[in-house]
């Protein structure tokens, strides 16, 4: 069945360092992907998505590209900040799959220290 | 104006009550989920109602039991609880089945002693 793994966190960096967070996923046919974000005692946020290969998705500064040839969606930002500071999950959603069947990753939890 | 609220934010029970966790949404969705959380951050979809009809039932034991008075609410039951039960348990709505983005609300911690 369909699948995303993502790379076991923690995760700690520096304020202004580079982040990437690993995503790969196993589907068939032709997958949406997601990135959500889950700040501390909140819910899961969209962070951005895309719907075909090689798309771009971006927001706040945070980049990931739907990479075919590797099934990949890694996520990536230049410098980050305490405030990015959250969980962060890779998800799928196959071609006319409905949103209830999203499939998460496992969480990534980013902590950025000043 | 909360888009996605639910109530309470935590609730503490011993084994064997029954409760219930309330989910409103404001955004004019016509599609609302329950997920569970686990404590190593795991989700998974357990329910999801479409114009009041439950369109998704994952292998969910029987015990929890989604209600839907309108397409605004969807509140979950749950009998006879069990330690097992204890997690986080997220509402969630989005427009329609297809790709647009859920909106999750700020999560409903469990606690079963």
């Amino acid at each position: 069945g369909d699948s995303v793994t993502q790379m076991e966190g923690p995760v700690t960096l520096s304020e202004e360092a580079f982040l990437t967070i690993n995503c790969t996923y196993t589907a068939t046919g032709y997958p949406s992907l997601f990135w959500y974000v889950q700040y501390p005692g909140e819910g899961l946020q969209l962070l951005l998505k895309a719907t075909k290969a090689d798309d771009k998705g971006s927001n706040k500064g945070f980049e990931a590209t739907y990479r075919k040839e590797t099934t990949s969606f890694h996520l990536e930002k230049g410098s980050v900040q305490v405030s990015d500071s959250a969980v962060y999950f890779c998800a799928l959603l196959n071609y006319g799959g409905s949103q209830g069947n999203l499939i998460f990753g496992k969480g990534t939890k980013l902590s950025v220290k000043p | 104006d909360t888009a996605v609220s639910q109530t309470p934010k935590y609730l503490v029970t011993q084994m064997g009550n029954d409760k219930s966790i309330k989910c409103e949404q404001n955004l004019g969705h016509d599609t609302m989920y329950w997920y569970k959380q686990d404590s190593k951050k795991f989700l998974k979809i357990m329910f999801s109602y479409n114009n009041k009809e439950l369109i998704i039932n994952e292998t969910v034991p029987n015990r929890f039991s989604p209600k839907s008075p309108d397409k605004a609410h969807l509140n979950l039951h749950i009998n006879s609880l069990e330690l097992g039960d204890s997690a986080v348990y997220f509402c969630a709505s989005s427009q329609g089945q297809g790709h647009s983005p859920l909106h999750f609300g700020n999560g409903t911690r469990l606690t079963v002693t």
